[in-house]
């Protein structure tokens, strides 16, 4: 299956810090998602986007959805240590299917 | 009020039990999935359901039967399980409003070593 690539792979940041990663794809999606998976749980959803450009904020976190549609972004302003975690993308074409990203282990240094 | 929630949590057998894992979900979702997690944190999807019937069937072994008894639940049958079965499973349910917004919540996962 179709796997999207996400970077940076790891970061390494103190606390205070903004953080931005990327997701991309060879084909186009109508939505993609991003989770924050903690270690020993199940990934939990943050932010939902449908539409090619849209910009959604949740909290302190704001994601975009490119207007290619092939890519996806994450910022997370003012990092703190409970941010520590991997963070996925998904995205998905039509149907049930959604593919996953490669994940980007985030370390927050206080 | 958990949305997904999969028993057993934790789960170590030997190499050659039959065993199962079961998903439920509260949500109303009218589809549920699961995926594998592997020890570099890829998650893979396995299947997927849509009011009980197979839509999405991914290069699984034959070994791994799911069942859908009805929307709100999917189990995961494993036979003659082997080491490499080894993983975290999630369970994922999703539902599409009008409009095609569709969102995908896990369950908490189980942890399968087989010795």
């Amino acid at each position: 299956g179709q796997q999207l690539n996400q970077s940076p792979q790891s970061m390494f940041i103190q606390e205070g810090e903004d953080v931005s990663m990327n997701c991309t794809s060879s084909s186009i999606f109508n939505t993609w998602l991003w989770y924050k998976q903690d270690p020993g749980e199940g990934p939990v959803l943050l932010i939902a986007l449908y539409k090619a450009g849209e910009l959604t904020s949740n909290g302190r976190l704001t994601a975009q959805f490119g207007i290619t549609r092939k890519d996806s972004f994450l910022n997370i302003s003012a990092s703190i240590p409970s941010d520590v975690g991997i963070y996925f993308c998904a995205g998905r074409h039509t149907g049930n299917q959604f593919y996953f990203g490669t994940g980007t282990s985030l370390t927050v240094i206080p | 009020d958990t949305a997904v929630s999969q028993t057993p949590k934790y789960l170590v057998t030997q190499m050659g039990n039959d065993k199962s894992i079961k998903c439920e979900q509260n949500l109303g979702h009218d589809t549920m999935y699961w995926y594998k997690q592997d020890s570099k944190k890829f998650l893979k999807i396995m299947f997927s359901y849509n009011n009980k019937e197979l839509i999405i069937n991914e290069t699984v072994p034959n070994r791994f039967s799911p069942k859908s008894p009805d929307k709100a639940h999917l189990n995961l049958h494993i036979n003659s399980l082997e080491l490499g079965d080894s993983a975290v499973y999630f369970c994922a349910s999703s539902h599409r409003t009008s409009g095609s917004l569709e969102t995908q919540y896990f369950g908490p996962g189980t942890r399968l070593l087989v010795l």
